[in-house]
């Protein structure tokens, strides 16, 4: 079982439609998660963290958490085709080292 | 904007040869990380810090080294480079309380 579990898509879905990514992840100490977000060719950017459970939102994006089924989610509303990218979820592993993993990612498509 | 620095962007380089991938912040955080990633494909963990004179190896097996002498600086090597070293390599570094911040990774080209 991978540590960070992803569906690596594609998601297709229209412009101006809600796209719902999902992450779960193996280790269940982990406290930190993040939702990073990668065009062709260029580095991640970090687009939400997340610390705590239920939801917390920013502009168009939500991020929720339920550590009890260890599950992530990235709520995206309003979809414009700029959003168009891989979004990979990332999971700050439990022992103090900092380990941290990322899924595989998922590719979102946004049709004009 | 992230402080990180990774040299070179690009390299090619012949079979045989010994190549050191640089990467420094300037943010003074504690944890570094390497990962590889080859084009359109997810990222693989290579190795990690958590401070200085500390690291550990990642999950995916590679055949290259690093180093954490400084806080700044986390240099990764390959002593023998080949074919299937091909790819990019990404450096992050974060704190107990912020995200990871990336660099622009170095394309790495073996022939």
């Amino acid at each position: 079982q991978k540590e960070v579990e992803q569906n690596s898509g594609p998601l297709s879905v229209p412009e101006g439609a809600i796209a719902s990514l999902n992450c779960t992840y193996s280790d269940r100490g982990s406290q930190s998660f993040f939702w990073y977000r990668q065009y062709s060719g260029k580095s991640p950017e970090l687009i939400m963290s997340i610390y705590s459970n239920g939801d917390k939102e920013d502009g168009r994006f939500t991020a929720q958490l339920n550590k009890a089924s260890q599950y992530v989610s990235l709520l995206i509303r309003d979809s414009q085709p700029s959003d168009s990218a891989t979004y990979l979820c990332a999971v700050l592993g439990s022992s103090n080292t900092g380990k941290l993993i990322f899924g595989q990612g998922t590719t979102l498509q946004v049709k004009p | 904007e992230a402080d990180i620095y990774q040299t070179p962007r690009y390299l090619v380089i012949g079979t045989g040869k010994k190549i050191t991938l640089e990467c420094s912040q300037t943010m003074g955080h504690d944890k570094m990380y390497w990962y590889q990633q080859d084009p359109g494909m997810e990222l693989h963990l290579i190795h990690y810090s958590y401070g200085v004179n500390s690291t550990e190896k990642g999950d995916l097996s590679s055949e290259s080294t690093v180093s954490r002498i400084r806080t700044e600086h986390f240099p990764l090597t390959l002593e023998s480079a080949r074919p299937s070293h091909t790819s990019q390599y990404l450096c992050a570094s974060k704190n107990p309380n912020t995200e990871a911040f990336f660099g622009q990774g170095t394309r790495l080209t073996v022939v």
